[in-house]
């Protein structure tokens, strides 16, 4: 099983470069998530997604966009790249059940120079 | 809002020496919590979890117990290996199916 597939897995943009960053998974599951990791500050939650066609705000939403046109993929937009913008970002997946695992793709390397 | 607060690292160790990385939480209601782990270059994979108060999670020598009464969720293993080494990461769910993260600690595991 594939589970949560993340592409790219490494980019660098220049500032004020756009991109998407795509989050794909086979498992069925209604909620999708992106997050961005740096040092020190866990995972922060940017925005997330309760069932195709519907997305939400999470902690850090500011220049990023998402949209979630089929159920099984998540994009993630920035339309104009900022340094502040340099993390590793992680696509996660779960059910409709609060008890159940989020499962997380590998993670996608950004450096925005 | 909901929190969770992790010991800071990184957290250095011997091989089979004990472990024990704190976990407090900040929330309204019952939530779920969960540790999950990091390999290096990898992304997050759950080590345990537990749904309800007094509820121990367990999974490959790791244990955590759900404290109500102190609102913590600390991970222990009786004997760290050095394959144990990693990033863990406590976190709380509740509506929405939210998770929430605490910041990350590294263990380091000396041979």
């Amino acid at each position: 099983n594939a589970g949560v597939t993340q592409t790219p897995k490494f980019r660098v943009l220049k500032t004020g470069q756009s991109m998407t960053l795509l989050c794909a998974q086979d498992m069925n599951h209604e909620y999708m998530y992106w997050y961005r990791q740096d040092p020190g500050m866990g995972l922060r939650l940017i925005h997330y997604s309760v069932g195709e066609g519907t997305t939400a705000k999470g902690e850090v939403p500011d220049g990023y966009n998402v949209s979630r046109l089929k159920k099984q993929n998540f994009l993630l937009g920035l339309e104009s790249a900022a340094p502040s913008q340099t993390s590793v970002y992680f696509c996660a997946s779960s059910q409709q059940n609060r008890n159940t695992e989020a499962f997380f793709g590998q993670g996608t390397r950004l450096t925005v120079v | 809002g909901d929190s969770v607060t992790q010991m800071e690292g990184p957290v250095t160790l011997s091989e089979e020496a004990f472990l024990t990385i704190n976990c407090t939480y900040t929330a309204t209601g019952y939530p779920s919590l969960f540790w999950y782990v990091q390999y290096p270059g990898e992304g997050l994979q759950l080590l345990l979890k537990a749904t309800k108060a007094d509820d121990k999670g367990s999974n490959k020598g790791f244990e955590a117990t759900y404290r109500k009464e102190t609102t913590s969720f600390h991970l222990e293993k009786g004997s760290v290996q050095v394959s144990d080494s990693a990033v863990y990461f406590c976190a709380l769910i509740q509506y929405g199916n939210k998770l929430v993260f605490g910041a990350g600690t590294i263990l380091r595991v000396k041979s």
